[in-house]
């Protein structure tokens, strides 16, 4: 099976220009979340989407967006670009059921952004 | 959000258990703990994850104390494998499918061979 995949692998891109992030859960997962992790820290949340609706937001400025679509895939689009925004961001699917709560994340590979 | 402590990192010899601890004192009697491990150049893997009572599986085994307040993630027989970051983290109960994994700095385990 196919687990969560994330495109493009690596990108570059320079400071005020907007970038989209793809991401294709595991089949049959509903949910999906987006992380952000710089170099030598923990991933810190910035959304989950489930059914196509936004369940969590983190502290993140507005600059940053995302949505679902009805396949369940998402992305996630940083506009205005900083140079502190070059991260691993990284796509994590979960499979919420409608009587039992799955809390398992999977994670994809991530997206290597660097903003010059 | 509830916090937790980890090591910065630990060392451990190959074939050899591991024992990883984690500190989490403000813990809310609904937040579940979960450990996660990021290889290098990956994304973050499960490892594992409990409320209250101690939990094995193929990967690994975590020992909760009695108050919750800490943790401990064991690995039987350590292999160069699982030389990676070890994130021990918590995850709020909240109503619906809003939940947040807040996410430390880890511990990063090497294994010598």
């Amino acid at each position: 099976d196919a687990g969560v995949t994330q495109s493009p692998t690596h990108l570059i891109k320079t400071r005020g220009q907007q970038v989209t992030l793809r991401c294709s859960p595991i089949s049959g997962h509903k949910s999906v979340s987006w992380y952000q992790q710089v170099l030598g820290q923990g991933p810190q949340f910035i959304f989950q989407y489930y059914e196509k609706e936004e369940r969590g937001r983190g502290n993140f400025p507005d600059r940053f967006s995302a949505r679902q679509f009805p396949n369940y895939s998402s992305e996630l689009n940083v506009n205005a670009l900083l140079l502190g925004d070059s991260a691993l961001y990284l796509c994590a699917s979960t499979l919420v059921g409608t009587t039992t709560y799955q809390e398992t994340q999977y994670f994809g590979p991530g997206t290597r952004l660097l903003v010059l | 959000d509830a916090k937790t402590t980890q090591p910065n990192s630990m060392e451990s010899n190959e074939e050899e258990p591991v024992h990883l601890p984690c500190n989490h004192s403000t813990i809310s009697g609904t937040d579940y703990i979960h450990w996660y491990r990021q290889l290098p150049s990956q994304g973050p893997e499960y490892v594992i994850h409990g409320l209250t009572s101690n939990v094995n599986n193929r990967m690994a085994s975590l020992a909760i104390a009695e108050d919750r307040k800490s943790s401990t993630l064991i690995l039987h027989r350590a292999t160069l494998r699982d030389a990676a970051v070890y994130y021990c983290i918590l995850s709020p109960f909240n109503a619906g499918n809003n939940r947040k994994l807040i996410w430390g700095l880890g511990t990063s385990l090497a294994v010598n061979p």
